[in-house]
């Protein structure tokens, strides 16, 4: 079965630094979302992208957030200055329709000191 | 706004042994309901979904009934197996045209000893 592919698997910043995690969808895919799962709580919906553009976003996915297509083929989101608590793990998904399956990555732990 | 509540964690069953994760849910009017599971080292997967009142899920041996009147979408298996050893997730999509978020609960991770 196709994957959605995550990279990297973990990644550690200090705070104030800017960090970029990298997501492949599936390739024929048309909607790519951004998902976080901080310790010990619910996973959260953070953004959703079509057609080049955020189509939706949740009250978390504030100035400091970005999310990118950069070349066709990769989804990224963007943290420009990490805070502690944006430490958690950060699942990208795609699908095909608004209202169709989503494929999930395996997640990126990022951890801020 | 929307919320998922399942059964606190983590659940410890023997192989052949029944399991029921409970999930309820708020929400406004009509959710889709879901359950995904993750293996170690993977991602979330659909499991089994469900639209509308009174559709009954089903995969893999796991069921699940959409139930309106108690706003619950309970996970069902017969007789788990040790394969089955995961983190399970119950989510709800609003009932909005277009809705593109899912609503997660916390996840219950479900350990089966042989």
């Amino acid at each position: 079965e196709p994957e959605v592919t995550q990279t990297p698997s973990h990644q550690v910043t200090q705070m104030g630094q800017e960090v970029i995690l990298r997501c492949v969808p599936i390739s024929n895919h048309l909607y790519f979302y951004w998902y976080r799962q901080i310790l010990g709580q619910k996973v959260e919906f953070l953004v959703s992208f079509y057609n080049n553009e955020i189509s939706e976003k949740s009250e978390i996915f504030d100035d400091q957030f970005s999310v990118e297509r950069p070349d066709g083929s990769n989804f990224t989101l963007k943290i420009r200055s990490t805070k502690l608590e944006d430490s958690a793990m950060y699942f990208c998904a795609s699908s095909q329709g608004y209202n169709e399956k989503l494929f999930f990555g395996s997640g990126t732990q990022l951890s801020v000191l | 706004g929307d919320s998922v509540t399942q059964m606190e964690g983590p659940v410890t069953l023997s192989e052949e042994a029944f399991l029921t994760i409970n999930c309820t849910y708020t929400a406004t009017g009509y959710p889709s309901l879901f359950w995904y599971v993750q293996y170690p080292g993977e991602g979330l997967q659909l499991l089994l979904k469900a639209t509308k009142a009174d559709d009954k899920g089903s995969n893999k041996g796991f069921e699940a009934t959409y139930r309106k009147e108690t706003t619950s979408f309970h996970l069902e298996k017969g007789s788990v197996q040790v394969s089955d050893s995961a983190v399970y997730f119950c989510a709800l999509r609003p009932f909005i045209q277009g809705a593109q978020k899912l609503v997660f609960g916390q996840g219950t991770r479900l350990t089966i000893n042989p």
